[in-house]
């Protein structure tokens, strides 16, 4: 079936510096993309989303991309700090009255001090 | 407003008993759904509630049953526990965008 699924399992930065979490997604319908921050024990914690009609939507510290031609989103976080450590998971919603969401594998970010 | 609770957040079960875990939100969310997650993997829909007294399966369904008998509530039910059915389970609800989760059920079968 399709699924949502990730480039790099371990991304290790230095504190200060800019991260990128990069997603592929397979399903052409899907319309709507979520990326959610999960920290050990918790389950996990929307960040931020995206629409399909947008390439690019920003919050606070984060970006995320969506280049619907080759199928990837991605995660920007600016001035990564510690409290960022924490996997990351892309999420997809595909085209339906359900808004189930499909998730990928997830990445795990390190901040190094 | 506490979101979304789920009851109990350990459990330990010998192969064959039965369980139920319960998730209660108070966002008046009309979508429900229960996830299941491994280790190192991400979360995979057992099954999903789109309103009161309906309920739909997910990509991973078998084993497990649900009932919402009230729009606040998804109950998810292990009939008959299984070792593969040790995981991290999350419910979660939406109101048609974004999902909001509890905080998950550690479950151990024996």
């Amino acid at each position: 079936g399709e699924s949502v699924g990730l480039h790099l399992p371990t991304l290790s930065v230095q504190e200060g510096d800019n991260s990128i979490i990069n997603c592929a997604y397979s399903n052409s319908a899907s319309d709507y993309f979520i990326w959610y921050k999960q920290e050990s024990g918790k389950g996990p914690q929307f960040i931020i989303d995206i629409r399909s009609n947008m390439d690019k939507r920003q919050g606070q510290r984060v970006t995320v991309l969506l280049n619907k031609t080759v199928k990837h989103l991605s995660l920007q976080i600016a001035a990564t700090q510690p409290g960022d450590s924490a996997v990351y998971f892309c999420a997809e919603n595909y085209v339906d009255s359900s808004y189930k969401l499909i998730f990928g594998s997830g990445t795990r970010l390190l901040v190094r001090p | 407003n506490a979101g979304v609770t789920q009851t109990p957040k350990f459990r330990v079960l010998k192969t064959g008993q039965s369980m139920t875990l319960l998730c209660a939100q108070d966002m008046n969310h009309e979508y429900m759904y229960w996830y299941r997650q491994d280790p190192g993997m991400g979360l995979r829909l057992i099954h999903y509630s789109v309103g009161e007294g309906t309920t739909a399966k997910g990509e991973v369904p078998d084993g497990y049953n649900v009932s919402r008998l009230k729009k606040q509530n998804f109950l998810l039910g292990l009939e008959s526990a299984a070792p593969s059915q040790t995981s991290v389970y999350f419910c979660a609800s939406s109101h048609g965008g974004g999902l909001f989760f509890g905080s998950g059920t550690q479950l151990s079968v024996l």
